[in-house]
């Protein structure tokens, strides 16, 4: 079944250091990656997308299809980074898109 | 910008009762579904709909939760007896075309007791 792990629940840092959050995935085919995020009392939404390869506020994830592994990166961590980020995959011909477990990103000031 | 917008915002409600959790998705979207995260868990697929009938549905999803697009407006989740472990947070999204980019709305926090 596919599956998307992430295996930290909390990562914590201080402002300006760099941040790796690290997402895997189980499929044999071709799966679509994404991050989600969701700030303090807002709703989840779109960061990027693998097919994109666009940096946003400064993340940028690669998908490595040989690790299996899409995880996100930031040299520069702020205050404001601070959120739940969830990996999601959808694939094939289905429309349902699914998330790992979410981590916890703090940075301190 | 149009959002997805979801009622109530929180429900509290006893054990075997129904409950019907409301969205209103973005006005031109075509694709719809409805996501539950129980406190500290994932984010899970319930269902997704499209063209006025459930397109996938994960195991979750049982005969005691069903969906309806009663107007050209809104869709709705029903659970028709709830049970203690109902008690989450049930997003709603919807998209236009499927390419992974659900826009969600803020959530009903459903409490069983």
């Amino acid at each position: 079944a596919q599956r998307v792990t992430q295996p930290e629940k909390l990562l914590s840092v201080f402002k300006g250091a760099p941040v790796e959050l690290k997402c895997n995935y189980s499929y044999s085919g071709s799966p679509e990656l994404f991050w989600y995020v969701q700030y303090s009392r807002q709703r989840l939404q779109l960061l990027l997308r693998h097919i994109s390869r666009e940096s946003i506020k400064g993340f940028t994830a690669d998908l490595n299809k040989g690790e299996t592994s899409f995880h996100l990166k930031k040299p520069f961590a702020q205050e404001e980074d601070s959120a739940m980020y969830y990996c999601a995959l959808i694939w094939g011909n289905t429309d349902k898109l699914i998330f790992g477990t979410g981590t916890r990103l703090q940075v301190f000031p | 910008e149009p959002e997805v917008t979801q009622t109530p915002s929180h429900q509290v409600t006893q054990m075997g009762q129904e409950v019907i959790l409301r969205c209103v998705p973005i006005s031109n979207h075509l694709y719809f579904y409805w996501y539950r995260q129980i406190l500290g868990q994932k984010v899970e697929f319930l269902v997704s709909f499209y063209n006025n009938e459930i397109s996938e549905k994960s195991e979750i999803f049982d005969d005691q939760f069903s969906v309806e697009r009663p107007d050209g407006s809104n869709f709705t989740l029903k659970i028709r007896s709830t049970k203690l472990e109902d008690s989450a947070m049930y997003f709603c999204a919807s998209v236009l075309i499927v390419t992974g980019e659900l826009f969600f709305g803020e959530g009903s926090r459903l409490t069983v007791l």
